[in-house]
C-alpha cells in the first residue's frame, strides 16, 4: 500500500507569511493527490484535487504542486481563518491514503 | 450533491452496527462509494471501498473480516455492517463521494464503542 508521510506536523506562523506544506508518497501516484482543510469540529473541505486544481470558492492563496511522488500545499498569505489542520490524500487507486496531518496556526 | 450519514451511536465491545449512507444530487450507481473514519483527536483513516455495480470490494486491515460494505443503487443508499467492534473503532464514519463526482463527504456519523 502506498504510505503518505506529511510535514511538518504542525506549523505556527504569522499572519502574512508564506506557508508550505509537503506530502511524500512512497511510489508514485502521478497526480492523484488532493489537499483538505479541517477545521475542529467540522468536517474536511475539500481545497485542491489533481494535485493543482484549486476548487470553487477556495480562495486563491492557496495552490498546490508536484507530481509523482513529493507534492506541496502553499498558502500563499496566511489568514487568522486558515487556522486548521490540513490533509493530504492519495487517491490513485480504490485504497486511499491520508497524510498524518499538519496542525497550523497563528504566531 | 448530497451524502447523509446516520445509524451510528453507543455500542458496547462486541457489538454491531449498521450505518447508512443517503445519496442526492448525483447520479449514484455510476461511481464507487468510500467509508472513511476519524478517531476523535485524530487522522482521517480510509475504511472501505465498493465499486459502482457492487462487485469489487476493499478494506483497510484494521476492520476485514469485522466490517461490510454493501449499495443498493435502487434507493442511492451506501451501508456498513460493523460486527465485533472494539474500542479502537470509536470514530466519526463520513461516506465520501469520489474525485470523479466532487470529492463530497457527508457530515459523518459518530460511532462509540465504550462498555
Amino acid at each position: 500500500d502506498i504510505q503518505m508521510t506529511q510535514s511538518p506536523s504542525s506549523l505556527s506562523a504569522s499572519v502574512g507569511d508564506r506557508v508550505t506544506i509537503t506530502c511524500r508518497a512512497s511510489q508514485g501516484i502521478s497526480n492523484y493527490i488532493a489537499w483538505y482543510q479541517q477545521k475542529p469540529g467540522k468536517v474536511p473541505k475539500l481545497l485542491i484535487n489533481a494535485a493543482s486544481t484549486l476548487q470553487s470558492g477556495v480562495p486563491s492563496r492557496f495552490s498546490g504542486s508536484g507530481s509523482g511522488t513529493d507534492f506541496t500545499l502553499t498558502i500563499s498569505s496566511l489568514q487568522p481563518e486558515d487556522v486548521a489542520t490540513y490533509y493530504c490524500q492519495s487517491y490513485n487507486s480504490a485504497r486511499w491514503t491520508f497524510g498524518q496531518g499538519t496542525k497550523v496556526e497563528i504566531k | 450533491v448530497q451524502l447523509v450519514e446516520s445509524g451510528g451511536g453507543l455500542v458496547q465491545p462486541g457489538g454491531s452496527l449498521r450505518l447508512s449512507c443517503a445519496a442526492s444530487g448525483f447520479t449514484f450507481n455510476t461511481y464507487e462509494m468510500n467509508w472513511v473514519r476519524q478517531a476523535p483527536g485524530k487522522g482521517l483513516e480510509w475504511v472501505s471501498f465498493i465499486s459502482s455495480g457492487g462487485r469489487t470490494i476493499y478494506y483497510a486491515d484494521s476492520v476485514k473480516g469485522r466490517f461490510t460494505i454493501s449499495r443498493d443503487n435502487a434507493k442511492k443508499s451506501l451501508y456498513l455492517q460493523m460486527n465485533s467492534l472494539r474500542a479502537g473503532d470509536t470514530a466519526i464514519y463520513y461516506c465520501a463521494s469520489p474525485m470523479s463526482a466532487g470529492g463530497h463527504w457527508g457530515q459523518g456519523t459518530l460511532v462509540t464503542v465504550s462498555s
